[in-house]
């Protein structure tokens, strides 16, 4: 079993629509969990952090985490074209001073 | 603040032959890692440094080498290039191992003929 499993394949969304990606994650003592978005080409950034069950909203940005079912989610309200990229979702496996990736999903928005 | 700096950004090298790829962080942060990303792979760790001084094996440690040599910097070392290390090399930093909000260099794309 994988650590962090992304399995969606490409999401396309139109613009001004809510897009929705899920991971879940193997490790039931993982402690912080995180979202990160890659441009073509370019390295990965982060764009959310979340260390408790429930949501955290940063701007358009919502992470939700159900420790209990082990996954976590990230809604994006309002997709504008710049949210087109790959979101890869990070997991700190208990007791890990490391980070444990997912392959990613990738978004695409269509104006 | 530069935050994390990798160099070079791409690299070309013959089968064989060795580098050292370069990466430095103004962030004052305790613990650094490489990472390799291939298409359908995802990032995959290859070594990692927790504090100044110590260096352990990731994932993917094979056919590398690594070095802390100071806070600022962390280098990875290929010693016979071979084509499977064709790859797009990330460098991250974090403040401390257990947060762990990482924060990444630009990448080195390398090409092993």
């Amino acid at each position: 079993q994988k650590e962090v499993e992304q399995n969606s394949g490409p999401l396309s969304v139109p613009e001004g629509a809510i897009a929705s990606l899920n991971c879940t994650y193997s490790d039931r003592g993982s402690q912080s969990f995180f979202w990160y978005r890659q441009y073509s080409g370019k390295s990965p950034e982060l764009i959310m952090s979340i260390y408790s069950n429930g949501d955290k909203e940063d701007g358009r940005f919502t992470a939700q985490l159900n420790k209990a079912s082990q996954y976590v989610s990230l809604l994006i309200r309002d997709s504008q074209p710049s949210d087109s990229a790959t979101y890869l979702c990070a997991v700190t496996p208990y007791g890990n001073n490391r980070l444990a990736f997912g392959k990613g999903n990738q978004v695409v928005v269509i104006p | 603040n530069a935050g994390v700096t990798q160099t070079p950004k791409f690299q070309v090298l013959k089968t064989g032959q060795s580098m050292t790829l370069q990466c430095a962080q103004d962030m004052n942060h305790n613990s650094m890692y490489w990472y390799r990303q291939d298409p359908g792979m995802g990032l995959r760790l290859i070594y990692y440094s927790a504090s100044e001084g110590t260096t352990d094996k990731g994932e993917v440690p094979n056919g590398y080498n690594v070095s802390r040599l100071n806070k600022r910097e962390f280098s990875l070392r290929l010693e016979s290039a071979a084509p499977s290390q064709t790859s797009v090399y990330f460098c991250a930093s974090t403040p401390s191992g257990m947060v762990n909000e990482q924060f990444f260099g630009p990448g080195t794309r390398l090409t092993v003929l």
